[in-house]
């Protein structure tokens, strides 16, 4: 079964301080893996994919990059307005019909 | 306009009751996802269509049941709720699996 582990569970920055979200993953054969941001009581808002080890892919001030095992998503200078909760999803070539979530990293920026 | 649009945004229920969830898009999509979110924020997928047919029912109680009248509208009928039905249910669509999916708003269910 494909397993998506994401840490820290919370995170704390100070406006301007850049930080990194880490998404470990298990699945065989990857499709793509999808980072997601999602404000309270609201749905999750697509943000990237990335489809194979060594890609990059950049929005503002958001970087997320691919390895075989993990991906990460990189904040730099972030801004109160970046505070959310952060989800990574794969999905797996064998069935790309669901996603298959982490449980979030909570983002706090304070001003 | 909105582009997944779910109704109610809110559902407080007794245990027993029956309820359903409207989901709607209007991005053109072939393809539409049901969605629970836990209390722990944790979501998980329900079951897929694809052009009005069940393409996956992710072991989810027969209580479930999805319909899809047309490509543009999937809704979630819930039997005898329970307890730990109690979730956060979201709708969600995409064209291209493979370059991610729009969600709605969310269906908080609240089961008493």
């Amino acid at each position: 079964e494909d397993q998506v582990t994401q840490s820290p569970e919370a995170l704390r920055l100070q406006e301007g301080e850049s930080s990194s979200l880490n998404c470990s993953y298990t699945v065989s054969g990857l499709r793509g893996l999808f980072w997601y941001r999602q404000d309270p009581g609201k749905g999750p808002e697509f943000l990237f994919t990335l489809y194979s080890a060594g890609e990059e892919k950049e929005k503002e001030r958001l970087k997320a990059t691919l390895t075989k095992k993990e991906s990460f998503l990189h904040i730099t200078a972030p801004k109160p307005e970046d505070s959310a909760t952060y989800l990574c999803a794969v999905q797996a070539s064998s069935n790309d019909y669901k996603l298959s979530f982490g449980a979030g990293t909570t983002v706090t920026v304070r001003a | 306009d909105t582009a997944v649009s779910q109704t109610p945004k809110y559902l407080v229920t007794q245990m027993g009751n029956d309820k359903s969830i409207k989901c709607e898009q209007n991005l053109g999509h072939d393809t539409m996802y049901w969605y629970k979110q836990d209390s722990k924020k944790f979501l998980k997928i329900m079951f897929s269509y694809n052009n009005k047919e069940l393409i996956i029912n992710e072991t989810v109680p027969n209580r479930f049941s999805p319909k899809s009248p047309d490509k543009a509208h999937l809704n979630l009928h819930i039997n005898s709720l329970e307890l730990g039905d109690s979730a956060v249910y979201f709708c969600a669509s995409s064209q291209d699996r493979t370059r991610g999916a729009f969600f709605g708003q969310g269906t908080r269910l609240t089961v008493v």
